[in-house]
C-alpha cells in the first residue's frame, strides 16, 4: 500500500487537458514532485515543488495543490504524453522516508 | 552532461548476496544526497535507501532495512548498494537517482540512471 493515492488510469483527447491527481494527508503541509515513465525508460522529473517544471519540460505540464491532493495538469495533451506518471512526497509521519503514489497510466486518445 | 550508470545487477538465488553500483558523472558527486528506487516487473515505484552527501547519513524503506546497505564513495564518484538475504520479492529494476533539495517537499529525484536488472530466482 501506498501513503499516496492515484487514480490508476486516466484518459485524455488529443489536445484536451487532463488533470492527475495525488492523495495524501502529508500534502497539506508538502508539495509533490512528479514523474514521466514512459515503457522501456527511466522515470523523468516533470514537476517539483509549488509548480516548477525541470529545465526541456513543455510548459503545457503544470502543477497545483489544494489541501491534501496535488495535481499535475497537462494543457492540450499530445500522443508523446501517454506514459504513466507517479507522485512522490514525504511519507505520513513525515520523516525520511520516501514515498511514491501507485502510479496513473495516461492513454491519449 | 549528469550521468548516472548503474552495474552489477543479474540473476541470484534466494538468500544470496549482490551489490550494485552506481557511477556518477558530470557534477559535483559530493555535493549531492543519492537515492535507490526499485520497480517490480509491471509494478510502481519503490522508494528503497537514501546516502546523504557525505554518507554521514542512511535511511531506508521498511522492506529493506536490515538487509540493505547503501555507501558512497565520493573520491571515486560511485555510489553502492549491498543487498544481502535476498528474496523473490526484490526482483526488480534498481535505478540510482540524484537527489534535488527544495523547500517543503519531499525528496525530488532530479537525474536517473537506466537502471540494473536484480532477479532472484531459485
Amino acid at each position: 500500500s501506498s501513503d499516496l493515492t492515484q487514480d490508476p488510469a486516466v484518459s485524455v483527447a488529443l489536445g484536451q487537458t487532463v488533470r492527475i491527481t495525488c492523495q495524501a494527508d502529508s500534502l497539506r503541509r508538502y508539495y509533490a514532485s512528479w514523474y514521466q515513465q514512459k515503457p522501456g525508460q527511466a522515470p523523468v522529473l516533470v514537476m517539483y515543488g509549488k509548480n516548477n517544471r525541470p529545465s526541456g519540460i513543455p510548459d503545457r505540464f503544470s502543477g497545483s495543490s489544494s489541501g491534501n491532493t496535488a495535481s499535475l495538469t497537462i494543457t492540450g495533451a499530445q500522443a508523446e504524453d501517454e506514459a504513466d506518471y507517479y507522485c512522490n512526497s514525504r511519507d505520513s509521519n513525515g520523516n525520511h522516508l520516501g514515498v511514491f503514489g501507485g502510479g496513473t497510466k495516461l492513454t491519449v486518445l | 552532461q549528469v550521468q548516472l550508470v548503474e552495474s552489477g545487477g543479474g540473476v541470484v538465488q534466494p538468500g544470496k548476496s549482490l551489490r550494485l553500483s552506481c557511477a556518477a558523472s558530470g557534477f559535483r558527486f559530493r555535493d549531492y544526497g543519492m537515492h535507490w528506487v526499485r520497480q517490480a516487473p509491471g509494478k510502481g515505484l519503490e522508494w528503497v535507501a537514501i546516502i546523504w552527501s557525505d554518507g554521514a547519513a542512511t535511511y531506508y524503506g521498511d522492506s529493506v532495512k536490515g538487509r540493505f546497505t547503501v555507501s558512497r564513495d565520493n573520491s571515486k564518484n560511485t555510489l553502492f548498494l549491498q543487498m544481502n538475504s535476498l528474496r523473490a520479492e526484490d526482483t526488480a529494476m534498481y535505478y540510482c537517482a540524484r537527489d534535488f533539495y527544495s523547500d517543503r517537499s519531499g525528496y525530488i529525484f532530479d537525474y536517473w540512471g537506466q537502471g540494473t536488472l536484480v532477479t532472484v530466482f531459485s
